[in-house]
This record gives C-alpha cells, structure tokens and sequence, in this order.
C-alpha cells in the first residue's frame, strides 16, 4: 500500500471549465476527507465520507462543488464552472474507523486562470 | 474543538532539539492534543498525539503540562528535513471528527 494518492498532482484550467480531481486512500480505511488549503493557510475542512456515505459538508462547500465516494472505495470532487478564488491545493486523507491519525495525500494543485 | 495558538515561525540548528510550543487554554477533557507538520507542496504528516501523558515516538516526543493548557512538541536532532510548518490541533474523537488546523509555526532549521 503506498499511502493515498492524488490525481492529477497539477491542474491548470480557464476560469468557468469543470475539474475532476480524484482520491484514491489507503485500502482499509473507511473514512474519507477533502480539505482545501490556500497560500499561507492551514488545510480548511470540505467534506468527509464514512464508506460511501457522505456524512459532513462544510459552508465552503457551494453548489458548484459536489464529492461522490461510489462502493465507498475512491473519491471524486468536482468543481462545475470553477472561479478564480477556486484556485488552491485540495488535500484528501483518510482514516480507519476507530484512527488515531489521518493519512493525507500530496494533494492536487488548482490554478484557474 | 478548542483553538491552539502556536508561533508563527521558529528556528533552530541542525543537529540541536526543537521545542515547539502550542497553547490550548480551552481544551475539553476529552479532546486529544494532535501534531502534523507539513514539508512544501506536499500533504500534511502525522506526528504524535497525546490526551493527558507524555508521548515519544521515533519522530518526536509530545510533552502536555498537567493541566493540559499546553503542550510543546520536541525534535530531539533537528535535521535539515525537519524544516516545515507544524500544526498543533486539538482534536475530539467523535463520529463527526475533523481536524482543524491554524496556521501553525514555520520552523526552520539552519546548518
């Protein structure tokens, strides 16, 4: 198992195209987190899973964001008419059900230009 | 969860121990003191995590004060690689966890 896996790792997009990012997190872990990280900021909490369930979303998360989990396995978050203040790294982590840590990717990078 | 306070940046020499301290004057009995450090462009790492006595793993030793107001993060021998940005969080484990971090303490470490 190598850890959770982010893709892209880069993601360059005009400004009202939708991105797709995609989560891959360690395979026995049931719960699954999107958190958004601005410059010079700490992670900002989006949304977590428990298995395919969505359980949590934040205010951040507009109606031009939506995240799936389908089979509780790998995780999409997608941007629909993405702004420029969308531009950010976007951070998933995952954790067994009863974790004392979060295992986080290295993120994707979102430039909206 | 409780708000930590932590220095917006620190440095040290290789090879010497980093003391990284946090304030969480506000904790709740049952809130867990957390440590992550993120290296630039990649996603944050666990470090250690503590409740109410003092923790040591390979990487790091966590020390919490009786009351648990506070707590400071060691580094016995600090190397280069060491240099990030550390977030103390302090965190509930509850069916609706999430981490909340701050902008944490930018530590640098100088040869």
């Amino acid at each position: 198992d190598t850890g959770v896996s982010q893709n892209p790792r880069h993601k360059i997009t005009k400004r009202g195209q939708n991105v797709t990012f995609r989560c891959d997190p360690i395979s026995e872990h049931n719960r699954l987190y999107w958190y958004r990280q601005t410059l010079g900021q700490g992670p900002e909490f989006l949304t977590y899973f428990q298995n395919e369930a969505q359980l949590e979303k934040s205010r951040l998360l507009s109606d031009r964001f939506s995240a799936e989990r389908p089979k509780g396995s790998f995780s999409t978050l997608e941007i629909q008419r993405t702004e420029q203040g969308d531009s950010a790294m976007y951070l998933c982590a995952s954790s067994p059900l009863e974790g004392s840590g979060y295992t986080f990717g290295s993120g994707t990078r979102l430039t909206v230009v | 969860d409780a708000k930590t306070t932590q220095p917006t940046s620190m440095d040290c020499a290789e090879g010497r121990a980093a003391n990284l301290p946090c304030n969480h004057s506000t904790i709740s009995g049952n809130e867990y003191v957390y440590w992550y450090r993120q290296i630039h462009s990649q996603g944050p790492q666990y470090i250690i995590h503590g409740l109410k006595n003092n923790e040591t793993n390979e990487m790091a030793s966590l020390i919490i004060t009786e009351d648990r107001k506070s707590s400071t993060l060691i580094l016995p021998h600090a190397t280069l690689r060491d240099t990030a940005v550390y977030y103390c969080i302090a965190f509930k484990k509850s069916s609706g966890d999430k981490l909340t971090f701050g902008t944490g303490t930018r530590l640098a470490v100088r040869p």
